[in-house]
């Protein structure tokens, strides 16, 4: 089974529909994070938690909000999705210590129409 | 401004032929430089962390090299399987860092048979 699961794999939505990511993983790392993937522009941080309590936004952080339910759950919700949030989304997993590492998921793939 | 680029954009190689993708970087000190690799529709797979100038790793046909303000992919007689995108990110080594990776755009190999 794979370490760092997403769901759903694929998704089409219209404008202005409420749309939530998942994200699970079963490394027992604590830091996890939703990055964006656009054509020609590579990864973008859209948010990051250290632990349960600490959530922070990161560099394209606007339209997106996220719940981190639990130390191996974090979720990614668009609140009013528009066309151009339609992209590639990305769950990684680190540790805490050591090498901060970054695991990806096999990513969602979204399209608002 | 923090920055990572990565050349050629895209590399066309015959089966066997050998050849060096590049990550130049800037940032306020490093702490950690990052090769990933992308196939079409699936998350990056991490390759190998570098954390200081002169240091080495390799995995088989793969050797990355760094240097204070660059590393090389080196691909060894590459096969048709090698084919995807190479993806390089860098790690800030500051007090209190968010764990953030800067990426570039990636390098897609192509290599035919």
């Amino acid at each position: 089974d794979a370490d760092v699961t997403q769901t759903p794999r694929n998704r089409i939505t219209k404008t202005g529909k409420r749309i939530m990511l998942e994200c699970s993983q079963t490394k027992g790392h604590d830091r996890m994070y939703w990055y964006r993937q656009d054509p020609g522009l590579g990864l973008q941080l859209i948010y990051y938690s250290f632990d349960v309590k600490d959530i922070n936004k990161g560099e394209i952080s606007d339209g997106y909000s996220v719940s981190r339910q639990a130390q191996a759950k974090f979720s990614l919700s668009l609140e009013s999705a528009i066309p151009n949030q339609t992209a590639l989304y990305f769950c990684a997993t680190s540790a805490s210590i050591s090498t901060d590492t970054q695991y990806f998921g096999p990513g969602t793939r979204l399209t608002v129409l | 401004e923090d920055q990572v680029t990565q050349s050629p954009e895209a590399l066309r190689l015959q089966e066997g032929e050998s050849s060096s993708l590049n990550c130049s970087y800037t940032v306020s000190g490093l702490r950690g430089l990052f090769w990933y690799r992308q196939d079409p529709g699936k998350g990056p797979e991490f390759l190998f962390t570098l954390y200081s100038a002169g240091e080495e790793k390799e995995k088989e046909r793969l050797k990355a090299t760094l240097t204070k303000k660059e590393s090389f992919l080196h691909i060894t007689a590459p096969k048709p399987e090698d084919s995807a995108t190479y993806l390089c990110a860098v790690q800030e080594g500051w007090a209190g860092n968010t764990g953030k990776l800067i990426f570039g755009q990636g390098t897609t190999l192509q290599v035919k048979p």
